[in-house]
């Protein structure tokens, strides 16, 4: 069992449409919450990051973080058909390691 | 990707041969990292330096890949000799002092014939 999974869609919606995207995660010990968006072609960009439980919103986008359910959604309000990309969560624990574990995207495309 | 450059972009090379990456940040940063990303998946951690210092290479295959990070900037890692299951995507990444902002280069793509 991975430490992170993610649904690898493709999620398809219409332009307009609030895209929820989700992982779930095993390790407990996880703290810290990223969201990074890739492109094709292109390395991941880093879009919102989450220490702990709770919301975080910037502009169209709303991070949520469940730690209970060991659980994170990423929201997108208003797509767009420039959001067409992969989703990438990622996560971080306390320790020194800095080591990013990623679930394996998912990837989405809005429709015009 | 700004503050990361990477060369080559694309790399294509038979097995057995010799290939090399190089990584670039713009601006200065303690802390580098790079990544394998194969088709489908996540990034995985391969090595990660805080200065010229690797201080985890765990995930790093030894008896084939190396790397080094000269004066602490940039940063080349090698696979010597490269096998089908090495073609991927290979990412450098640089943090300040909080690992949780980790921004990534555009990464080389690498393929392996």
């Amino acid at each position: 069992q991975k430490e992170v999974e993610q649904d690898p869609g493709p999620l398809s919606v219409p332009e307009g449409a609030i895209v929820s995207l989700n992982c779930t995660y095993s390790n407990s010990a996880f703290q810290y919450f990223m969201w990074y968006r890739q492109y094709s072609r292109k390395g991941p960009e880093l879009l919102m990051y989450t220490y702990s439980s709770g919301n975080k919103e910037d502009g169209r986008f709303t991070a949520q973080v469940d730690k209970s359910s060991k659980y994170i959604s990423l929201f997108i309000r208003d797509s767009q058909p420039s959001d067409s990309a992969t989703y990438l969560c990622a996560m971080l624990g306390m320790d020194s390691s800095y080591k990013l574990i990623f679930g394996s995207g998912t990837r989405l495309l809005v429709r015009p | 990707e700004a503050g990361v450059v990477q060369s080559p972009r694309y790399k294509i090379i038979e097995k057995k041969q010799p290939v090399a990456f190089w990584c670039n940040p713009i601006s200065g940063h303690n802390t580098l990292y790079w990544y394998r990303q194969n088709l489908g998946q996540g990034p995985e951690l391969l090595i990660r330096y805080e200065n010229e210092e690797a201080v985890d290479d765990s995930q790093l295959p030894k008896d084939r890949f190396s790397a080094e990070r000269l004066k602490g900037v940039d940063s080349t890692l090698k696979i010597q000799p490269a096998e089908l299951g090495d073609s991927a995507v290979y990412l450098c990444a640089i943090s300040g002092e909080r690992g949780e902002t980790q921004y990534f280069g555009p990464g080389t793509r690498l393929l392996v014939l």
